[in-house]
């Protein structure tokens, strides 16, 4: 059971677009169309900003989209808004004994 | 309104036990699965367990598979992990966390978050 792999920094301008990666095995995001990103502020609780690969929650702006191709998947932020700054974590389903993975965590800077 | 609170967290010494609890309102409880998810300080974040609407379903991670048991009581509206053989890399905030509707989504995404209870497993 290991941690998907995410780069530990991104950025961009505001109106810009970033795009964050996530990368696991067949036996996580590559076998299941069950990956989620989350987004959070410091000192704040997760909100849940993507699910199923490329779905958006209600209330979620279509500035948030999702992808995943082979055993990566990716969340776009486009637009960026200084509101934007925060932690991007992912999330897949990893099979086996119903076990949920995941990612280390992405730092989101809006210079 | 929606909402999860913890409560229960505290210092413990290694090697002893502590349950922490989380009390839903706002949504019928026993439509959704629960999870337990925790983020140790300056970390990010790693999913604990889960259980289904019924307690059929329930999963662990490796790291705590055998210490930790995840439990439900539905008239309650309430979520329990008791966590046994208590160590010091077990020290983190614990967030309740609801599913969304689904047997497969509701594994893995988690759409309403408490604000979490803190751990600290220390001498």
């Amino acid at each position: 059971q290991s941690a998907l792999t995410q780069p530990p920094s991104a950025s961009g301008s505001p109106g810009q677009s970033v795009t964050i990666s996530c990368t696991g095995t067949s036996s996580d995001v590559g076998g299941y169309n069950y990956v989620s990103w989350y987004q959070q502020h410091p000192g704040k609780a997760p909100k849940l900003k993507i699910y199923d690969v490329s779905k958006r929650p209600s209330g979620v702006p279509d500035r948030f989209s999702g992808s995943k191709s082979g055993n990566t998947a990716s969340l776009t932020v486009s637009g960026l808004q200084a509101e934007d700054e925060a932690d991007y974590y992912c999330s897949s389903y990893a099979g086996g004994n119903n076990l949920v993975v995941f990612g280390g965590g992405t730092k989101l800077t809006v210079l | 309104e929606v909402q999860l609170v913890e409560s229960g967290g505290g210092l413990v010494q290694p090697g002893r036990s502590l349950r922490v609890s989380c009390a839903a309102s706002g949504f019928t409880f026993d439509d959704y699965t629960m999870h337990w998810v925790r983020q140790a300080p300056g970390k990010g974040l790693e999913w604990v367990s889960g259980i289904s609407w019924n307690s059929g379903r329930i999963g662990y991670a490796d790291s705590v598979k055998g210490r930790f048991t995840i439990s439900r009581d539905n008239a309650k509206n309430s979520l329990y992990l008791q966590m046994n053989s208590l160590r010091a890399e077990d020290t983190a905030l614990y967030y309740c966390a609801k599913g969304l509707p689904g047997y497969g989504s509701g594994w893995t995404a988690f759409d309403i978050w408490g604000q979490g209870t803190v751990v600290t497993v220390s001498s």
